[in-house]
């Protein structure tokens, strides 16, 4: 069955240091999302992304996040200068074209972000 | 303020028990979604509604668009069911609220 792949796993940083968190979606898809869930809490969305544009984002996507396809595979999420309370497990999912946003989703097995 | 809340939040059964995990929400939706993850944190999606029912295999998800409320139905339970169980749901301005997750444990 396609899946949705994700790396690293695992990602160590240096608060203030820039992270890319990498993604690849099942191929045929064109509906790519980024969520993330701190540790205990529950899953946030940060960003849908179609057609090579952001679609939707929430508030905790701030100018120091932004998502990028760079060239047709991946899907990335880039955050510039990471703080403490970045820390957290990402996960992307994709999703088919469909008329509407409710497709079934696919998601990745995540990368734990942890910054220190 | 939580757009999706879950009850129960924990759930400990016997094998063999049919389960049940209530969504209630409190946005206009286009569609609401069942996750599984599991221990190790990966996310499983399950189902996608927008209206009615859906089965597969052993789980069954219904919802009601006029009492913004959806159920995750599980029959026979079996320990291998143990998981989080997480209610989504995609509002009409395309975005996703998340529950808090049912924390499901099924003893043999």
């Amino acid at each position: 069955e396609p899946e949705v792949t994700q790396t690293p796993s695992h990602q160590v940083t240096q608060m203030g240091q820039e992270v890319i968190l990498r993604c690849v979606p099942i191929s045929n898809h064109l509906y790519f999302y980024w969520y993330r869930q701190i540790l205990g809490q529950k899953v946030e969305f940060l960003v849908s992304f179609y057609n090579n544009e952001i679609s939707e984002k929430s508030e905790i996507f701030d100018d120091q996040f932004s998502v990028e396809r760079p060239d047709g595979s991946n899907f990335t999420l880039k955050i510039r200068s990471t703080k403490l309370e970045d820390s957290a497990m990402y996960f992307c999912a994709s999703s088919l074209q469909g008329e509407s946003w409710s497709e079934k989703l696919f998601f990745g097995s995540g990368t734990q972000l942890s910054v220190l | 303020k939580n757009e999706v809340e879950q009850s129960p939040q924990n759930l400990t059964a016997q094998e063999g028990e049919f389960i049940t995990i209530n969504c209630s929400y409190s946005v206009g939706i286009s569609a609401l979604h069942w996750l599984q993850q599991h221990p190790g944190g990966g996310i499983v999606s399950l189902f996608m509604l927008s209206s009615g029912k859906k089965k597969h295999g052993r789980l069954i998800a219904t919802i009601n668009i006029q009492e913004k409320h959806s159920s995750l139905h599980i029959t026979a339970s079996h320990p291998r069911d143990s998981a989080v169980y997480i209610c989504a749901v995609l509002n009409t301005g395309n975005q996703f609220y998340f529950g808090t997750g049912t924390s499901l444990t099924v003893i043999p």
